[in-house]
């Protein structure tokens, strides 16, 4: 089975830096992605780890370290439309399912 | 590149009725899945499938679910007869290989 842990809601100020940490336990691992997800739209994808360390791309970046079973998703340089969940997601062996985390709500205020 | 399109986007049903969500998948990806959103659970996966085949429908809560996918452009999701707890959002989302998944705009129901 899997196991995903994210905290439930974090605040943040416009132009600063929150960071969103992502714990988990599976019984295979093959990749973990970050979704983010406005208030009544899809899912997008944001990010995929499959390795140790950290992929950046433009304001966000997300590590992984595999012994630990944690993740993080940084963002910096907060705007208002970062306002979401990001959720947390592990693919397991195979290229098969992805079983998501509940998501943490971000808000950020000015 | 129209994304992956389901419908309806919202339905309201009473309790008993069927219920079928349907969803045309992004064309050329070979994967395609069921999830269902709700606050307290989450992103559920329901079922998947892999080049028109069921793979895995542990996530199917009951018998009254059910899910199909005649060809590679067509899925439905049907639910008989619905119960005021299925109501959620439920998404449809779609993959080629190993690639990132790619989510329609999801159905909204509502079982009164």
């Amino acid at each position: 089975g899997q196991n995903i842990d994210q905290p439930t809601e974090m605040t943040a100020t416009e132009g600063a830096i929150v960071q969103i940490n992502c714990t988990y336990q599976t019984s295979g691992f093959n990749g973990l992605f970050w979704y983010q997800q406005h208030a009544g739209e899809a899912p997008t994808f944001l990010s995929y780890n499959v390795l140790d360390g950290l992929e950046e791309k433009g304001r966000f970046s997300s590590f992984l370290s595999r012994s630990k079973g944690y993740s993080y998703l940084l963002l910096k340089e907060l705007q208002m439309k970062d306002s979401a969940s990001y959720l947390c997601a592990v693919r397991d062996t195979g290229f098969q399912k992805l079983v998501f985390g509940t998501g943490t709500r971000l808000l950020v205020s000015p | 590149d129209a994304g992956v399109i389901q419908s309806p986007r919202h339905e309201v049903t009473e309790m008993g009725q069927e219920v079928t969500l349907r969803c045309k998948p992004i064309s050329g990806h070979d994967y395609l899945f069921w999830y269902r959103q709700t606050m307290m659970r989450g992103l559920e996966l329901l079922i998947y499938f892999n080049n028109n085949v069921p793979i895995d429908d542990s996530g199917m809560p009951e018998d009254r679910f059910s899910a199909k996918m005649p060809n590679a452009s067509f899925s439905t999701l049907k639910i008989q007869p619905s119960e005021p707890r299925d109501s959620a959002v439920y998404f449809c989302a779609s993959r080629k290989g190993g690639s990132p998944l790619h989510f329609g705009n999801g159905t909204r129901l509502t079982v009164t």
